[in-house]
């Protein structure tokens, strides 16, 4: 089955620098990559997802790039803010819909002030 | 637009109970998925709904069992409760038919054994 690795495991940044968090996929079968955000007490929320006939998407602050190829894919979030903070979770599945989603462990992120 | 709600918040069984988790999809959703997140990890795929079928299932044990109802709402039942199944329980709400579009979870229920 598919396996997702997922680094850092935490990431602290400065109010207005840049975070990357780096995701690797093992099932060459998989299409699907969203990137979900969890803040503490609540479930994950989409933030940005990608397919595998595009190699990159950007939505304002936030860019996922992907590289079918090698099998990773990053989250990319410019002029970070301290809201930014919380854990981000790559996943991986062939459908978008209806597919199960296998995660990564996750990224704690922490903006500073 | 209501999004996916989740019923109870928090939970707390003994060990060898069993229990019954809720889930309502959002709004034009028709396939629902759970998920078991333990504490520090990302979510793992218990099973999938759809048309009141269970269609996929994950490595879990048959204490893990469901339900969909006609209206798309789902049901998690554990048996036999272990301690190891402390953890938050989501929901993920998502539409096959009219296109394909992403999963939306809910904020799950803690569910604690004691």
């Amino acid at each position: 089955g598919e396996n997702v690795e997922q680094h850092p495991s935490t990431l602290s940044v400065q109010e207005g620098d840049s975070a990357v968090i780096k995701c690797t996929y093992s099932d060459s079968a998989s299409n699907y990559f969203p990137w979900y955000k969890q803040e503490l007490g609540k479930g994950p929320q989409l933030i940005i997802d990608i397919r595998s006939n595009v190699g990159e998407k950007k939505d304002q602050r936030i860019a996922v790039t992907l590289n079918k190829t090698a099998k990773h894919f990053s989250l990319h979030i410019t002029e970070t803010q301290p809201e930014d903070s919380a854990v981000y979770f790559c996943a991986a599945s062939r459908r978008s819909g209806y597919s199960t989603l296998t995660f990564g462990k996750g990224t704690m992120l922490l903006v500073s002030p | 637009d209501a999004g996916v709600t989740q019923s109870p918040t928090h939970l707390i069984k003994t060990r060898g109970q069993q229990v019954t988790l809720r889930c309502s999809p959002k709004s034009g959703h028709d396939t629902v998925s759970w998920y078991q997140q333990a504490l520090g990890q990302g979510p793992q795929f218990i099973f999938q709904y759809y048309e009141e079928e269970e269609r996929q299932r994950g490595n879990f044990p048959d204490r893990f069992s469901g339900h969909q109802f006609p209206n798309y709402s789902s049901e998690l039942n554990v048996n036999a409760l272990l301690l190891g199944d402390s953890a938050l329980y989501l929901c993920a709400s998502s539409r096959r038919t009219g296109g394909e579009q992403p999963q939306h979870f809910g904020d799950g229920t803690r569910l604690s054994i004691l």
